[in-house]
Formats: structure tokens, C-alpha cells, sequence
């Protein structure tokens, strides 16, 4: 079965607008989850990892203000696009290390962002 | 700097044999693991190898040559459904993110 879910799996929203993406662990803790961005052709580009009860991690080049993250429990990391632009449109997967498989991510099934 | 390659597409016929290659660069090794990822969807895991040689699971096989910084995926008895991209990635320490190639675009045509 599932292993991580997210919510919404597609949004279409208004340039300006903010969104928030839900990441869960449905049958385990997970301290650490990453955030990645696909763009259409593309692979997957890690923009966080976020950390329970502490800040996140961002990589280069990706706006922290912009891209929200909380990881206020050990199921649950939200990650929030702020004022929301067309350029922003893309893929948004999240995943988890269930430590079951050494370093084996497990995905959720992902969120389709559309900026209008 | 950490390099990660693949064939960007490939094609091939049911229930032919296709090897995807990949070669890395990291600045750690931990893993080589590869996923499936159809059109929309998140990928799911295949395989994983962090000793040389080969893991076999069905109809596809995964190897793995740390001297050499090189890996494939050979997949068997090619079936439509394995149409997808397929993912490298090389886990560079443990408990951090993965670092994927672009994926290879598989197509099986009957």
C-alpha cells in the first residue's frame, strides 16, 4: 500500500495566490522528508529537506521566503508557494527514507502546480 | 561536482531486452538506485545496488560497477506497460536527498 500520500494532487491557482502542498507518512515516523520540482522532460530537482521540529534545509538557488517549509510533526510537512507565478508551475513531489532499504526514498504521488 | 548520465530515450518491441545505462560522479557513494516514473506519476523504486555486480528481481536485473562509476538496468521480456521514464540516482551519503540523472524515456512498441 502507500507508503506517503500528498495533498492537493493537482491545484490550479492565480498568479499572486499562495498554495500549500501536504506531504504525509501514512504508517511510519519520518524526521526527514525532501521536497522536489519536476518540470515537464526533466528530472527530479531536490529544493528542501525538511527536518521535524527544525528549519529546512534549502539548496542553492532555491528562495526559502518563497518556498514555505514546515515539518511541525513526524507525519506531516507542508511546503507553501508563496505569491504564486506562472514560472512556478511545475511538479511537486515529496519523499521519505523509511530506513527499511538503506537510503530507499519512497515518493508521494505528487502535486501538479498550474500558475495561471 | 556530482554528474549524473543517461540516454535521454530509447525504443524497443515486446518481450525484447533493453539495457539503460547510466555513469555517475559524486563526491560520496552510498547507492545506486533506480525508478520508474510513468507520464504524471511519482516514481517508484526498482532496484538498488551498492556492492559490484548484478541484482536480479524478475524481469529486471540492476548492476553496478563502483570502479568504474557505471550502472545499468536491464529489463526482460519487454511488456507495453514498461513503457516509462526510467530514473538513476546515486545516493551520495546516507540519509540525504538522491541525486538523479534526467531519465531515460522508454518506449515499447508491439
Amino acid at each position: 500500500g502507500a507508503v506517503v500520500s500528498q495533498h492537493p494532487s493537482w491545484v490550479i491557482c492565480k498568479s499572486g495566490t499562495s498554495v500549500k502542498i501536504e506531504c504525509r507518512s501514512l504508517d511510519f515516523q519520518a524526521t526527514t522528508m525532501f521536497w522536489y520540482r519536476q518540470f515537464p522532460k526533466q528530472s527530479l530537482m531536490l529544493m528542501a529537506t525538511s527536518n521535524e521540529g527544525s528549519k529546512a534545509t534549502y539548496e542553492q538557488g532555491v528562495e526559502k521566503d518563497k518556498f514555505l517549509i514546515n515539518h511541525a510533526s513526524l507525519t506531516l510537512s507542508t511546503l507553501t508557494v508563496t505569491s504564486a507565478h506562472p514560472e512556478d508551475s511545475s511538479f511537486y513531489i515529496c519523499s521519505v527514507d523509511k530506513g527499511d532499504v538503506v537510503d530507499t526514498q519512497y515518493f508521494g504521488p505528487g502535486t501538479r502546480l498550474t500558475v495561471l | 561536482g556530482q554528474n549524473i548520465d543517461q540516454p535521454t530515450e530509447m525504443t524497443a518491441t515486446e518481450g525484447a531486452i533493453v539495457q539503460i545505462n547510466c555513469t555517475y560522479q559524486t563526491s560520496g557513494f552510498n547507492g545506486l538506485f533506480w525508478y520508474q516514473q510513468h507520464a504524471g506519476e511519482a516514481p517508484t523504486f526498482l532496484s538498488y545496488n551498492v556492492l559490484d555486480g548484478l541484482e536480479e528481481k524478475g524481469r529486471f536485473s540492476s548492476f553496478l560497477s563502483r570502479s568504474k562509476g557505471y550502472s545499468y538496468l536491464l529489463l526482460k521480456e519487454l511488456q507495453m506497460k514498461d513503457s516509462a521514464s526510467y530514473l538513476c540516482a546515486a545516493s551520495n551519503q546516507a540519509g540525504t536527498a538522491l541525486i538523479f540523472g534526467k531519465g531515460t524515456t522508454l518506449s515499447v512498441s508491439s
